[in-house]
């Protein structure tokens, strides 16, 4: 089993919409958890830390859920620029665990 | 720069050769990691160094793969008789020390090619 599963998408949606993306994990120890964007052929980029009380970042809001493992991401009024690539990332014992990314296209 | 950087961006190469893959962290940063991602695919882990040792090399998939931090900065990823599946990109990251892994801060990548 994976250590992160992602929907792999890919999401198409339009310019203004909410989409949300969903994550889960499969070792209970893990400590820390991510949000990273990576835009094609570009390096992966944190987007957003993610803290068990749930965060918020503009337009961008992270959730965890320990109890069943499950991370979130909600984008509110998507532009065209959050078109990329969003992974989903779980720290713990000094690694970082990536899923296989959530393909987002915003469409005019 | 203050950012990782990873030499060469892009290498191709005969399938049986070696290469030499070079990433340098951000300054004070001990904590390296190498991955490798292919297309579609989210980064694979392939080896952790904390300092000069590699704590976690249970990514790398045969013997055909090492790396070195001999310094504790610079690290070298060697892949000896390449094969066309080691065709992807190789990632470095580095990260602040503490109680539990930060932000880890990658470098552009470099992108091998075995032909």
């Amino acid at each position: 089993r994976k250590e992160v599963e992602q929907d792999p998408g890919p999401f198409n949606v339009p310019e203004g919409a909410t989409v949300a993306f969903n994550c889960t994990y499969s070792n209970s120890a893990s400590q820390s958890f991510f949000w990273y964007r990576q835009d094609c052929r570009k390096e992966p980029k944190l987007l957003m830390s993610v803290y068990s009380s749930g965060n918020e970042d503009g337009r961008f809001t992270a959730q965890l859920n320990r109890a069943s493992q499950y991370i979130s991401l909600l984008i509110r009024d998507s532009k065209l620029s959050d078109s990329a690539t969003y992974l989903c990332v779980v720290a713990g014992g000094n690694q970082f665990y990536f899923g296989t990314g959530t393909s987002l296209t915003v469409i005019p | 720069g203050a950012g990782v950087s990873q030499t060469p961006s892009n290498k191709v190469t005969e399938k049986g050769k070696y290469v030499e893959l070079r990433c340098d962290p951000i300054s004070g940063h001990t904590a390296l990691y190498w991955y490798r991602q292919s297309l579609g695919q989210g980064p694979e882990f392939l080896i952790y160094f904390q300092g000069t040792g590699a704590a976690d090399d249970s990514g790398l998939p045969n013997d055909r793969f090492f790396a070195v931090r001999p310094e504790g900065s610079v690290s070298t990823l060697k892949i000896q008789r390449t094969e066309r599946g080691d065709s992807a990109v190789y990632l470095c990251a580095s990260s602040t020390p503490g109680g539990g892994p930060t932000e880890a801060f990658f470098g552009q990548g470099t992108r091998l090619t075995v032909v």
